[in-house]
């Protein structure tokens, strides 16, 4: 399964503060994407990094990709409260499936 | 900005009945999937749809599960036989044509409730 597990699995911060989040999947992918999901509703994709890339911005967004540790971490700096969310990771490893991994919920206080 | 679009948005049923589940993709996207979220866990792939046929499918998605594509706008899946466990977030998501774009573009979710 190339499922992509996030930790933490729950994450709590200041608003201000910078949050990290990381993924970590299990076989060869073409790509990793980050997706926002607020309660109840639908996901919101973020930002996508191919497998030869191992870094990208986007505004307040970072993500890192190690296809040799099969991991990648996303970091979202100075936090807002509209930040609170969770946050998925999915991998595309064949041409069409995505599979998402298992999301860290990230509360940012006020 | 174009969306995908989900009806019904909540479904209360009883086990056993059939419901259907309605997505209308971006017009100029080719490739559709559904999505399921029990409610606070993860989001499960079900089925990947292109060139009007399954391009992959999960465990989930066994017999009591179909998808069709009836008039080329709207994507829908069934469930033939409700049991209490399908109760869950649907979510319907597509994605263009060129291979280098693979971001998926969801709906809001149809909620289901089996009884």
């Amino acid at each position: 399964s190339q499922q992509g597990e996030e930790d933490p699995q729950a994450l709590s911060i200041q608003e201000g503060e910078n949050a990290t989040m990381n993924c970590s999947y299990k076989t060869s992918i073409n790509n990793l994407q980050w997706y926002r999901q607020n309660s109840g509703r639908g996901l919101v994709h973020l930002i996508l990094i191919r497998s030869n890339e191992r870094e990208k911005h986007s505004g307040r967004l970072r993500v890192t990709l190690d296809t040799s540790k099969k991991s990648s971490s996303l970091l979202i700096t100075a936090s807002r409260a509209a930040d609170t969310a969770s946050y998925f990771c999915a991998t595309a490893g064949g041409y069409q499936k995505v599979t998402f991994g298992t999301g860290t919920k990230l509360q940012v206080i006020p | 900005e174009p969306e995908v679009t989900q009806t019904p948005s909540h479904q209360v049923t009883q086990m056993g009945q059939e419901v259907i589940l309605r997505c209308v993709p971006i017009s100029n996207h080719l490739y559709f999937y559904w999505y399921r979220q029990i409610l606070g866990q993860k989001v499960e792939f079900l089925v990947s749809f292109y060139n009007n046929e399954i391009s992959e499918k999960s465990e989930i998605f066994d017999d009591q599960f179909s998808v069709e594509r009836p008039d080329g706008s709207n994507f829908t899946l069934k469930i033939r036989s409700t049991k209490l466990e399908d109760s869950a977030m649907y979510f319907c998501a597509s994605r263009s044509y060129a291979a280098n774009t693979g971001e998926l573009f969801f709906g809001e979710g149809s909620r289901l409730t089996v009884l």
